[in-house]
């Protein structure tokens, strides 16, 4: 069956312009989180989304970024204004509910300029 | 402040050798641990994971060993192949969130 996939596979910005990153989870799958992993960092949690809500965005580093899911399925991560500092591997996972393994996608890679 | 640590950034191994993989944890409010393994360009996949109320659990040839008393787990594989190759992360979710803390990865090469 399909796995958890991500759009685009490859980013490149230029600072200060705005990007959309997009998941799309195992169907079926209600928990989906959002990873961030930097160079020579472990993954970052970023936010986690039960169906459509998002109980947990402690993990957003700054009011630059957001998140959003529709229908339960789809979720997109968009970063306003993107800093240098932005760049990094945006990962995506998805579970069948909280607390059961999660399965990632192949990540974003973002490159701000 | 890195509430799991992996203090080894890389291990060599030769195959069909034991690999030892360690993780340090500096909060007591988790209870389970993963361990996933990630190989370039793909996503983390999980491995193998062990409840608190646990000091061992294995897996064909993953063996992970939990010493609460030390806040140290490790991750056995006997024997390495070299298809183990991969960053290897341990993880754990925090009591009373959703969020999951990450270790900084260890990256094993088993050599043929």
């Amino acid at each position: 069956g399909a796995g958890v996939s991500q759009s685009p596979s490859n980013k490149v910005t230029e600072k200060g312009k705005d990007v959309e990153l997009r998941c799309d989870p195992i169907s079926g799958h209600t928990a989906l989180y959002w990873y961030r992993q930097s160079l020579g960092q472990g993954l970052e949690f970023l936010i986690y989304f039960q169906g459509n809500s998002a109980p947990d965005k402690s993990g957003l580093p700054s009011d630059r970024f957001s998140a959003e899911r529709t229908g339960g399925s789809v979720s997109t991560l968009t970063i306003q204004r993107t800093q240098q500092e932005d760049s990094a591997v945006y990962l995506c996972a998805s579970s069948l509910a909280r607390d059961n393994e999660q399965f990632f996608g192949p990540g974003t890679r973002l490159t701000v300029l | 402040d890195q509430q799991v640590k992996q203090n080894s950034p890389s291990l060599s191994v030769q195959e069909g050798r034991i690999s030892i993989l360690n993780c340090d944890y500096t909060n007591s409010m988790f209870d389970y641990f993963l361990w996933y393994k990630k190989y370039p360009a793909e996503g983390p996949t999980f491995l193998i994971s062990i409840s608190s109320i646990k000091d061992k659990n294995e897996d064909g040839r993953f063996t992970v060993f939990l010493n609460k008393s030390a806040k140290h787990l490790s991750l056995h594989i006997v024997p390495s192949q070299p298809g183990d190759s991969a960053v290897y992360f341990c993880a754990a979710p925090l009591l009373g969130t959703y969020k999951y803390i990450f270790g900084t990865g260890t990256r094993l090469k088993v050599l043929a």
